[in-house]
């Protein structure tokens, strides 16, 4: 079957320090995957999504940025973190031309910064 | 542009008591449709989904779901509620169908359970 996992679960930043995010899924190949920032009373943002190694596509402008260095393996970076970057960030994958676009959630990493 | 609309922010309904969260969206065609439930600091689980056929879905948890394509609704429903279904649920649509599946999330229902 397939997991997601995530790491750190959670994390104190102070303004102006790096980050990374990072998300990995198992049990399945070349899956799309998706970083969304959870702030709360808004919802869900989609931040980035990426059909395979080396695709990002980024749905938000903003100081974060997304690389995919592996088939499974999606990272979530800034190099000078904002107040407002604050939240709760989930990592999601869904199957590759499946067409149903069912998505599966990370158990997410909450993320304050100072 | 599509939207997904969940108009009550927070419900609060008795333990045993039935529940129906409400969820409109615009789009053109019909889309793919979905309820995720998510427990305080946890990620989204997927309740049901919605892609054709029977308009009426079930799910986990004993939850189901109806699409009225004429009120462009999908309103989440269980018959008896149990205090462990407190928690927040999202409606989501998926308005292209296709592999890069990109969902669009209403803001969410706070479920309270009373005793």
């Amino acid at each position: 079957s397939q997991t997601i996992h995530q790491w750190p679960a959670t994390l104190v930043q102070p303004v102006g320090s790096p980050l990374s995010l990072e998300c990995t899924v198992e049990g399945t190949s070349n899956p799309n995957l998706y970083w969304y920032r959870q702030a709360a009373g808004r919802g869900l943002q989609l931040l980035f999504y990426s059909v395979g190694i080396g695709q990002i596509s980024s749905e938000v402008p903003q100081n974060l940025s997304a690389s995919r260095p592996q088939d499974r393996q999606f990272i979530l970076s800034s190099k000078k973190l904002l107040l407002s970057d604050s939240g709760f960030y989930l990592c999601a994958w869904s199957v590759a031309g499946s067409g149903t676009d069912t998505q599966y959630f990370g158990p997410g990493t909450r993320l304050t910064v100072l | 542009a599509q939207s997904v609309t969940q108009p009550d922010i927070h419900i609060t309904v008795s333990e045993g008591a039935s529940l129906e969260l409400r969820c409109n969206y615009s789009y053109g065609a019909t889309p793919y449709l979905f309820w995720y439930v998510q427990s305080p600091g946890q990620g989204l689980q997927l309740l049901l989904k919605y892609f054709s056929g029977d308009t009426l879905v079930q799910g986990i948890k004993g939850f189901e779901a109806e699409f009225k394509r004429s009120q462009s609704s999908f309103n989440l429903r269980k018959p008896s509620v149990h205090w462990s279904d407190a928690a927040e649920y999202f409606c989501a649509v998926a308005p292209y169908g296709g592999s890069q599946g990109n969902l669009i999330f209403g803001k969410g229902t706070k479920l309270s359970v009373k005793p």
